[in-house]
């Protein structure tokens, strides 16, 4: 089965700029969607296939996919930012996600 | 506005069953991927069940041949019929719908999300 790994942290100050990955073999032949979560809330979706953004999310957001690794760059980093996210692609007839990354906002 | 409400977790005891619901407004069920997500306690999301246009139903492995996806037209619902209820099944469900753009739908990215309700499995 297909398996997406993503670090389990990361950390970033304050207006700066956080990057999460998201490895798979061949990952950049998928299409990569990618979840916000806050403690006690459901998931947001903030990046789908790949690029794209839905209405409601800050331009701060951003992905990129390509080879054997995903990309979600949240630029300018705000404190609201803090949440676990996780990227998810299907195969296979199902819906697989990564273990998720926490994170923090310094 | 779409809104998706699940309902009907609770406390089961190991071996038992438990059917969960999924009221969708806002846009119609059958014209959707639908699926079912889970979250154990301080864990990460799984995928568990997905039921397309047409009834065809796909499972994680997880619960395959224990849990049943339907859905209800005239209700504008989905459920999951959980059996043999294991303790690792503990978790908040979460229903969610899939992609449509320009005439064609497709089971991801979960572009809404309901509120999730907890099930728990213990004696």
């Amino acid at each position: 089965s297909y398996e997406l790994t993503q670090p389990l942290s990361v950390s970033v100050a304050l207006g700066q700029t956080a990057r999460i990955t998201c490895g798979g073999n061949n990952i950049g032949s998928k299409n990569v969607h990618w979840y916000q979560q806050k403690p006690g809330q459901a998931p947001v979706l903030v990046i789908y296939r790949d690029t794209d953004r839905p209405s409601g999310i800050p331009e701060r957001f951003s992905g990129s996919n390509s080879g054997n690794t995903a990309t979600l760059t949240i630029s300018r980093a705000q404190a609201g930012d803090e949440a676990d996210y996780y990227c998810q692609v299907w195969d296979s007839s199902t819906a697989v996600f990564g273990g998720g990354t926490k994170l923090t906002v310094l | 506005e779409v809104q998706l409400v699940e309902s009907g977790g609770g406390l089961v005891q190991p071996g038992g069953s438990l059917r969960l619901s999924c009221a969708a407004s806002g846009f119609i069920v059958s014209s959707y991927y639908m699926s079912w997500v889970r979250q154990a306690p301080g864990k990460g999301l799984e995928w568990v069940s997905v039921i397309y246009s047409g009834d065809i139903t796909y499972y994680a492995d997880s619960v395959k041949g224990r849990f049943t996806i339907s859905r209800d037209n005239s209700k504008n619902t989905m459920y999951v019929q959980m059996n043999s209820l294991r303790s690792e099944d503990t978790a908040v469900y979460y229903c969610a719908r899939g992609y449509c753009s320009g005439g064609n739908c497709y089971p991801t990215p979960f572009e809404s999300w309901g509120q999730g309700t907890l099930v728990t499995v213990s004696s």
